[in-house]
């Protein structure tokens, strides 16, 4: 069974910066493109960052580009997003999704992790 | 990237056939056949219900179907039912090998 567990969300000051954690079992994690993707509440889905399966080759969103890393451990099956710089904007939900093949759909999620960037 | 454009809501009577637009671009739609459709309830992950414009993965009724045309994709739900009440998000692949999300839609089941 596909099992992806977040980790590392909380509450974090404007300027702050946060790591996050993805866990990954059930499939060949080395195998696939990871990404993340957020949800500001009430909001809808931004797709903010993608690593291909090696590790060597990463793709942003605009909104992030600078400010976030994205890095994966494939010895640990596990994802990780580096948030430097955070913004009152970068409140949301954040997901790690699993892609049908690279990036063309996801067809497993984790359940999330709550990032609040808030004086 | 601006997020595809989606109605904001849409809303049935049960047994009823809806549809859904999701407009983009000739960089994004348009350009490429990699459109997917989600559900999200209130409070839960996102599940995927089309990808590649109109293919089910395993597990997905078939009530639900994808099409193309042009920038604009479309989901039907067919057969409207009251736990179809929810949230529906179209994606897409873009010509910067980024992927783009629709603003989403609300299904309401009156």
């Amino acid at each position: 069974e596909v099992q992806l567990l977040e980790s590392g969300g909380g509450l974090v000051q404007p300027g702050g910066s946060l790591r996050l954690s993805c866990a990954a079992s059930g499939f060949a994690f080395g195998s696939y493109t990871m990404s993340w993707v957020r949800q500001a509440p009430g909001k809808g889905l931004e797709w903010v960052l993608a690593i291909n399966s090696g590790g060597a080759d990463t793709y942003y969103a605009d909104s992030v580009k600078g400010r976030f890393t994205i890095s994966r451990d494939n010895s640990k099956n596990t994802l990780y997003l580096q948030m430097n710089s955070l913004r009152v904007e970068d409140t949301a939900m954040y997901y790690c999704a699993k892609p049908i093949r690279h990036l063309e759909a996801f067809d497993f999620w984790g359940r999330g992790t709550m990032v609040t960037v808030s004086s | 990237q601006s997020a595809l454009t989606q109605p904001a809501s849409v809303s049935g009577s049960p047994g009823q056939s809806i549809t859904i637009s999701c407009t983009g671009t000739s960089s994004d739609v348009g350009g490429y056949n990699y459109v997917a459709w989600y559900q999200q309830y209130p409070g839960k992950a996102p599940k995927l219900l089309i990808y590649d414009v109109s293919n089910r993965p395993s597990g997905v009724s078939n009530r639900f179907s994808g099409s193309k045309s042009g920038n604009t994709a479309s989901l039907t739900i067919s057969g409207l039912q009251a736990d179809d009440e929810a949230d529906y998000f179209c994606s897409s692949f873009t010509s910067s090998r980024t992927l783009v999300f629709g603003s989403g839609t609300k299904v309401t089941v009156l």
